[in-house]
């Protein structure tokens, strides 16, 4: 069964240190997503991404992050100048987008620890 | 705005003991509801849907039903068993289903 997979599942970087986090959605999907979930709190929106640019974004979302789908697999998330607040779980979704309502797809995680 | 809460956790039940796991949502629109339910190491993973009021989703015996007069989506199941121990994820989404609001999840362990 197709899955969204997410590399590394932890990264641990210090403090200013740009990271990116990877991900490879479900190869016919249209839509993608991040998300993150800081230790004990809700999973909240970053990004979407359709059709080659942002389509909506959170108020988390700001100048330090950015997406990019550099090929036709590989989805990604950089964060610039870390900081500790970023410590998180950061999840990747995707979804097919095609017809009415359809589910989005999760990966496994990727754990951000920012020293 | 929108948002989800669930009920905190951890819970800890013992086997075919029965199951509830509190959520209320605020919501601007027609939502749609969902529970996501995450295993260990695992991803996110849907376990049900209902996309209109008196909807029940239903899956794996899990079973909530979409209640607009109090804005609840409450999971549960009669009999919960040992591989059912994950954290569970309430969520409300536009009817798009662009973009999704989660709860904190509710950690469930199931002892024999």
């Amino acid at each position: 069964e197709p899955e969204v997979t997410q590399t590394p599942s932890h990264q641990v970087t210090q403090m200013g240190q740009e990271v990116i986090l990877r991900c490879v959605p479900i190869s016919n999907h249209l839509y993608f997503y991040w998300y993150r979930q800081i230790l004990g709190q809700k999973v909240e929106f970053l990004v979407s991404f359709y059709n080659n640019e942002i389509s909506e974004k959170s108020e988390i979302f700001d100048d330090q992050f950015s997406v990019e789908r550099p090929d036709g697999s590989n989805f990604t998330l950089k964060i610039r100048s870390t900081k500790l607040e970023d410590s998180a779980m950061y999840f990747c979704a995707s979804r097919e987008g095609r017809t009415g309502w359809n589910e989005q797809f999760f990966g496994p995680g990727t754990r951000l620890t920012v020293l | 705005g929108n948002s989800v809460t669930q009920m905190e956790g951890p819970v800890t039940l013992s086997e075919e003991a029965f199951l509830t796991i509190n959520c209320t949502y605020t919501a601007t629109g027609y939502p749609s509801l969902f529970w996501y339910v995450q295993y260990p190491g695992e991803g996110l993973q849907l376990l049900l849907k209902a996309t209109k009021a008196d909807d029940k989703g239903s899956n794996k015996g899990f079973e909530a039903t979409y209640r607009k007069e109090t804005t609840s989506f409450h999971l549960e199941k009669g009999s919960v068993q040992v591989s059912d121990s994950a954290v569970y994820f309430c969520a409300l989404s536009s009817n798009t289903g662009n973009q999704f609001y989660f709860g904190t999840g509710t950690s469930l362990t199931v002892i024999p």
